[in-house]
């Protein structure tokens, strides 16, 4: 149990376009999920979280009307880049809390972004 | 400020061999999780072990185990019997504060095991 997909795995675009990913919990609720960006040989920085139905909360220093969350269902979040530049190039991680008890994140297998 | 080191950026053990990679936590929080998480090239996180500040014990998981130091404010992760697929990066990782969303991971350890 506690399986996490994205969608796409990868993806390439031109720059100034604007790509989804998706995120989702396939055998349980999440009430909380969470995006992560990774820079090639570095560590996951924590981007935003999302609970179902609510705003996103953003860290500190990420564009929230570039990156746009949306947690529409207990198991579908969705990133959305906008108006992509190369420099957004990255692996982009979810993972996905049941958010009732315990610690424990579930994360999905990535999407790696290159922008052309 | 919550904050999680690892010093080791890369290490290297000889198949069969145990090793230990090293982490370093700091928070104020009383209640906190540490975590460990192994990402092959492939790029998914794959969790290996948690421990609760309060667990009075250290967590086994298999061949991985964390040696739980709290008042050095240490959590290394031990692999017995190292394999080949074993070679992959290893975070260490820390949720605080009572709130999962709080998960921040240190830089990572890239573990090469050689036959």
């Amino acid at each position: 149990g506690a399986v996490v997909s994205q969608h796409p795995s990868w993806v390439i675009c031109k720059s100034g376009t604007s790509v989804k990913i998706e995120c989702r919990s396939l055998d349980f609720q999440a009430t909380t999920m969470f995006w992560y960006r990774q820079f090639p040989k570095q560590s996951l920085m924590l981007m935003a979280t999302s609970n179902e139905g609510s705003k996103a909360t953003y860290e500190q220093g990420v564009e929230k009307d570039k990156f746009l969350i949306n947690h529409a269902s207990l198991t579908l979040s969705t990133l959305t880049v906008t108006s992509a530049h190369p420099e957004d190039s990255s692996f982009y991680i979810c993972s996905a809390s049941r958010g009732a008890s315990g610690d424990e994140q579930f994360f999905g297998p990535g999407t790696r972004l290159t922008v052309l | 400020a919550q904050k999680i080191t690892q010093t080791q950026p890369g290490m290297f053990v000889q198949e069969k061999e145990a090793v230990t990679l090293d982490c370093t936590y700091d928070t104020s929080d009383p209640s906190y999780g540490l975590f460990w998480y192994k990402q092959p090239s492939s790029g998914e996180m794959i969790f290996l072990i948690y421990q609760g500040s309060y667990d009075q014990q250290n967590a086994t998981e298999g061949r991985y185990s964390l040696n739980f130091q709290k008042a050095r404010k240490s959590a290394n992760l031990v692999i017995s019997a190292s394999q080949l697929g074993d070679s992959a990066m290893y975070f260490c990782a820390m949720t605080y504060g009572g709130s999962q969303g709080n998960l921040i991971f240190g830089k990572g350890t890239k573990l090469s095991v050689k036959p």
